[in-house]
């Protein structure tokens, strides 16, 4: 069975442009989450998707949104870059069974330089 | 405040030596606590995981028990290899999220 695949895995731009990543979960999985990885801050959850809604949502400025689309596919989009938005962004899926035992896997990631 | 503590790095150790990295969590209820591995330039890995107390998930010689006395759940190994050499994060089940603790770097030489 096919792992998780992010695309593009390496990107960047420049300040007060926008990006999308996508994500595409192992086949079967129907929950999406992204994670945004810095060196100073670690690894802090953004948002989970479950059946093309929203159900969590970490603590990010409105900037960053994301959607999940009927085949559980995932993007997210940041708009007004800064430079404080490099970083690695993961995503992961689930099963989604119970929320508090689910293994979630994770993708290789992309990895975002903003300048 | 972050409810999983991880152990500070980087832990340097010499091939074929005693691996422990130190985790412990707060949380109300039993939630799934997990080891998840990041090698360079890579995603994470998940490594092993223990789903209620007292249970031991293991993979590739790695070890951690689930402790709902002491809340911990620190990730061991018998004889570590070069190879081995990596961040080790754990992380605790949450409402739809996993939550980490900040990474142990480990560094095996030959």
């Amino acid at each position: 069975k096919a792992g998780v695949t992010q695309t593009p895995r390496y990107l960047i731009k420049t300040r007060g442009q926008q990006v999308t990543l996508s994500c595409s979960p192992i086949s079967g999985h129907r929950s999406v989450s992204w994670y945004q990885q810095t060196p100073g801050q670690g690894l802090q959850f953004l948002f989970e998707y479950f059946s093309e809604t929203q159900r969590n949502k970490g603590n990010f400025p409105g900037r960053f949104s994301g959607r999940q689309f009927s085949n559980s596919r995932s993007e997210m989009n940041v708009s007004t870059l800064e430079l404080g938005d490099s970083a690695l962004y993961l995503c992961a899926s689930s099963l989604a069974v119970d929320s508090f035992m689910e293994t979630q896997y994770f993708g290789p990631g992309t990895r975002l330089l903003v300048l | 405040g972050n409810s999983v503590t991880q152990m500070e790095g980087p832990v340097t150790l010499s091939e074929e030596a005693f691996l422990t990295i130190n985790c412990t969590y707060t949380a109300t209820g039993y939630p799934s606590l997990f080891w998840y591995v990041q090698y360079p330039g890579e995603g994470l890995q998940l490594l092993l995981k223990a789903t209620k107390a007292d249970d031991k998930g293991s993979n590739k010689g790695f070890e951690a028990t689930y402790r709902k006395e002491t809340t911990s759940f620190h990730l061991e190994k018998g004889s570590v290899q070069v190879s081995d050499s990596a961040v080790y994060f754990c992380a605790r089940g949450a409402t739809n999220k996993l939550i980490f603790g900040t990474g142990t770097l480990l560094a095996v030489q030959p």
